[in-house]
């Protein structure tokens, strides 16, 4: 079975902080997404990958970056931390094959900044 | 560009109610649909899946059916259990990338 590990379940940072969240995978999966989910608003995509070192903008890339160095992790980064950016963050990945493959998630982060 | 509506909640019902969350979806050529739910403290599971037209999912006495001409993915159980209080978001992957187009959510609670 899939497993996506999200490294905090819960995390509380301060204004300015240079914050890192990191996803790791198991299977060896090309796409990489990271999602922030917020009461009333759903699920939006902030960036994604679909290789080592290759990256695209989702929805909503403002404030972050992401770093996928090595196939199994993907790390999403808040430059300067804000308290707009309390969320809670969801890291998932597809298994490889047909583009009709639901997204394994994970635990996910909240992530609260003061 | 994708856009996924689904109903808003909360919705409150109590054991073996009849259930029906209303998802209807705007997308070009031939998206997938899911729909996913998320346990109190929990990630995103996937609960079920419809791959084209008229095609049925189903999980957990949970239904669901792809229907392209009202553009909707209703999702519908007969008889609800309080372990199945949770949110349900309604999704859909475009028919050529994994991209997740997610509706706001639809918070479940059942009550004994």
């Amino acid at each position: 079975d899939v497993k996506v590990t999200q490294s905090s379940r819960y995390l509380v940072k301060r204004t300015g902080e240079k914050v890192f969240l990191e996803c790791v995978q198991d299977m060896d999966h090309e796409n990489m997404f990271w999602y922030r989910q917020d009461p009333g608003l759903g699920l939006r995509l902030i960036y994604f990958s679909y290789d080592v070192k290759m990256k695209e903008k989702g929805d909503i890339p403002e404030g972050y970056s992401v770093s996928r160095e090595k196939k199994e992790r993907f790390s999403l980064i808040l430059e300067s931390a804000s308290t707009n950016q309390t969320s809670m963050y969801l890291c998932a990945s597809p298994p490889q094959g047909r583009v009709n493959q639901p997204q394994h998630f994970g635990d996910g982060t909240r992530l609260s900044i003061l | 560009g994708n856009s996924v509506t689904q109903m808003e909640g909360p919705v409150t019902l109590s054991e073996e109610a009849f259930l029906t969350i209303n998802c209807t979806y705007t997308a070009t050529g031939y998206p997938s649909l899911f729909w996913y739910v998320q346990y109190p403290g929990e990630g995103l599971q996937l609960l079920l899946k419809a791959t084209k037209a008229d095609d049925k999912g189903s999980n957990k006495g949970f239904e669901a059916t792809y229907r392209k001409e009202t553009t909707s993915f209703h999702l519908e159980k007969g008889s609800v259990q309080v372990s199945d209080s949770a949110v349900y978001f309604c999704a859909l992957s475009g028919s050529s990338n994994y991209k997740l187009t997610f509706g706001k959510g639809t918070l479940l609670t059942v009550n004994p």
